[in-house]
């Protein structure tokens, strides 16, 4: 059973597309968070929704809207896709501030 | 913004040799955690600080709070192969932005067995 996770693994698609990465928690965690790791594995938080309500968002392209539907569901929807939005996208949960994390197993985005 | 460096960015190290590594900030937190990262996997938390000069462990892993709450550290003891990854530090202020954690740019560890 796994408690946070995303869909696809993997997604290859062509500059200018719009595309979707799903998530999904089974902890009855409140938060959930999207993170961008990229080439150099360094850790930048994008969102973070507590009991479906947006509380964090950073400074992101607004090509980049999240979603969600229920407490245990946030979804990441990417419009125009550029090169540079390569990378790998994690989703995460936790139960309260001051917590740690539950993450995904990530989403390699490669762009071409 | 706030940041967070590790140090060392990299380790090269024997099987069964302890490992230490530190984590250092601009600016003050109030719970500390760190990950573990394996490739092709999201980081798994090994361990949650809360307290200035806590000293917390976890099998063969001990944490410690810095006093002045703009450090931590990590020690592994009696390392084993399967101890290879990223180790991130990451730091959150408990009232304040809504628990979102600050990740350092990560040490990666090698272990020649």
């Amino acid at each position: 059973d796994t408690a946070v996770s995303q869909t696809p693994k993997y997604l290859v698609t062509q500059m200018g597309n719009d595309k979707s990465i799903k998530c999904e928690q089974n902890l009855g965690h409140d938060t959930m968070y999207w993170y961008k790791q990229d080439s150099k594995k360094f850790l930048k938080i994008m969102f973070s929704y507590n009991n479906k309500e947006l509380i964090i968002n950073e400074t992101v392209p607004n090509r980049f809207s999240p979603k969600s539907p229920d407490k245990a569901h946030l979804n990441l929807h990417i419009n125009s896709l550029e090169l540079g939005d390569s990378a790998v996208y994690f989703c995460a949960s936790s139960q309260a501030k001051g917590r740690g994390y539950t993450f995904g197993s990530g989403t390699r985005l490669t762009v071409v | 913004g706030q940041q967070l460096n590790q140090s060392p960015q990299s380790m090269f190290i024997q099987e069964g040799e302890d490992v230490s590594m530190n984590c250092t900030s601009s600016s003050i937190f109030n719970t500390w955690l760190w990950y573990k990262q394996d490739p092709g996997e999201g980081p798994v938390l090994l361990i949650a600080l809360y307290k200035a000069g806590e000293l917390t462990s976890n099998g063969r892993l001990t944490a410690q709070f810095g006093t002045t709450r703009k450090d931590s550290f990590l020690n592994i003891s009696a390392s084993i192969p399967s101890d290879v990854g990223i180790y991130f530090c990451a730091g959150q202020l408990r009232n304040f932005g809504a628990g979102k954690s600050t990740f350092g740019d990560g040490t990666t560890l090698t272990v020649k067995p």
